[in-house]
């Protein structure tokens, strides 16, 4: 299996802040990197996919970037609606998801 | 518009079979290129993927649960399902179905989730 790797586990940040969550696989998945985010009490919803192309109707301040085993999704200006948790996935192989970063406002 | 939800029995006993059903409009499942998946998530904690079923009826299993899981579909490609044998307190989780798009956008859309606890 490939593990995935997420940090910090935890993330504080201000309205407006630059937010960077990260995302390591145990080997190179060849950015079959998805992220999702999950509101409590409902289902994930995807974000990106394939490492940096933007779901249809997820706002422009969400964006990814990596490649190989590294990956990164950041939120450009936050907004009190980003509380969430959120999780990378990969679909290199058997699919596996990362633990989580859950992102909170200061 | 693309939707799906989960059904399941809500509780069951540990040993016992647990039978899931995704019904889902707005797509065919017998699109070339579009997959059902299984998706599961214990209360606080991350998701695991168990199984999935593609266009052409394929079969796909998480390994480390393979012997446990059986997916399937029905003939009008509206419904997946998954059978789960032998739970037990470990499979207390909220089971989600998911689609892959022709595409190749990976869960796109999801349902809502059926909470299962497995209890004696």
């Amino acid at each position: 299996d490939i593990q995935m790797t997420q940090s910090p586990s935890v993330l504080s940040a201000s309205v407006g802040d630059r937010v960077t969550l990260n995302c390591k696989a145990s080997q190179n998945i060849n950015k079959y990197l998805n992220w999702y985010q999950q509101k409590l009490g409902e289902a994930p919803k995807l974000l990106i996919y394939n490492t940096n192309n933007l779901q249809t109707g997820i706002p422009s301040r969400f964006s990814g970037s990596g490649s190989g085993t590294d990956y990164t999704l950041t939120i450009s200006s936050l907004q009190p609606e980003d509380v969430a948790t959120y999780f990378c996935f990969q679909h290199n192989s058997w699919p596996t998801f990362g633990s989580g970063t859950k992102l909170e406002i200061k | 518009q693309v939707t799906l939800k989960e059904s399941g029995p809500g509780m069951l006993q540990p040993s016992k079979t647990l039978s899931l059903t995704c019904s889902f409009s707005g797509f065919s499942l017998s699109t070339s290129g579009m997959v059902v998946s299984w998706i599961r998530q214990p209360s606080g904690k991350s998701l695991e993927w168990l199984a999935a079923i593609d266009w052409d009826g394929d079969k796909y299993y998480n390994p480390s649960l393979k012997s446990r899981l059986t997916v399937s579909k029905d003939t009008s490609n509206t419904q997946v399902f998954l059978k789960i044998t032998s739970v037990d307190t470990a499979d207390t989780a909220t089971y989600y179905c998911a689609r892959r798009n022709p595409m190749g956008i990976t869960f796109d859309y999801w349902g809502q989730g059926v909470m299962v606890t497995v209890s004696s």
